[in-house]
């Protein structure tokens, strides 16, 4: 079974700071995702990053994806209170399953 | 908006009752998903159907029922639950094998209490 990996699992960072949310997983795959999750809200998709080397940016958010080293990065610029939300980083094997990380509850300070 | 819509959206419920819960989209997808979550931990798969035929069944117990009849729709049927079962199902849907690279696209939820 493909296993996902976030870290941090909790992160409080004061607002105008930036910082980086870590997505390993355990077997090949060619395909990842980022989602953001709102308290009692359902999931968004935030990022589809398809291949070695990918990055995406959109706003305040960058991911990036190293396939070679199994590693996702969401790289947060200037955090905003906008912000918080539990971010999930999902990957695909060659079936139709989505493997979700642990997540990773951010809370940004003002 | 959400092009995937579930309902109801809360749904309370004693442990003898029977319901349904109830997944739409348009988008065209052949893929449709059935996903529990907890309070804090991530989406936890049960079921996939492809092409209206069920794929994928993670081991649900059988108080779970799936129905897709037809390429828009896709039930839960509930029956005997326990208080344990009560989570957020959420409802998605994506091109068949990730085709298109399409992401999951999630409903809103049910909201599911079992008392």
């Amino acid at each position: 079974e493909l296993k996902v990996e976030q870290n941090p699992l909790f992160l409080s960072m004061q607002e105008g700071k930036n910082y980086t949310i870590y997505c390993n997983y355990s077997t090949t795959s060619d395909r990842l995702y980022w989602y953001r999750q709102d308290p009692g809200k359902s999931l968004e998709s935030l990022f589809v990053l398809l291949s070695n080397g990918a990055v995406k940016q959109e706003g305040r958010l960058m991911a990036s994806l190293d396939t070679k080293a199994r590693l996702s990065t969401l790289h947060i610029t200037a955090a905003v209170h906008d912000l918080s939300a539990t971010y999930f980083c999902a990957v695909t094997n060659t079936g139709n399953q989505f493997y979700f990380g642990t997540g990773t509850s951010l809370t940004v300070i003002p | 908006d959400t092009e995937v819509t579930q309902t109801p959206k809360h749904l309370v419920m004693g442990m003898t009752n029977k319901k349904s819960l109830k997944c739409e989209q348009h988008m065209g997808h052949r893929a449709m998903y059935w996903y529990k979550q907890k309070a804090k931990k991530p989406p936890e798969l049960m079921f996939v159907y492809s092409y209206e035929k069920l794929s994928i069944n993670e081991s649900v117990p059988s108080r779970f029922s799936p129905e897709c009849p037809n390429s828009s729709l896709l039930n839960l049927h509930l029956h005997a639950l326990q208080p344990e079962d009560s989570a957020l199902y959420l409802c998605a849907s994506s091109q068949v094998g990730g085709a298109g690279n399409s992401p999951l696209h999630f409903g809103n939820g049910t909201r599911l209490t079992v008392t």
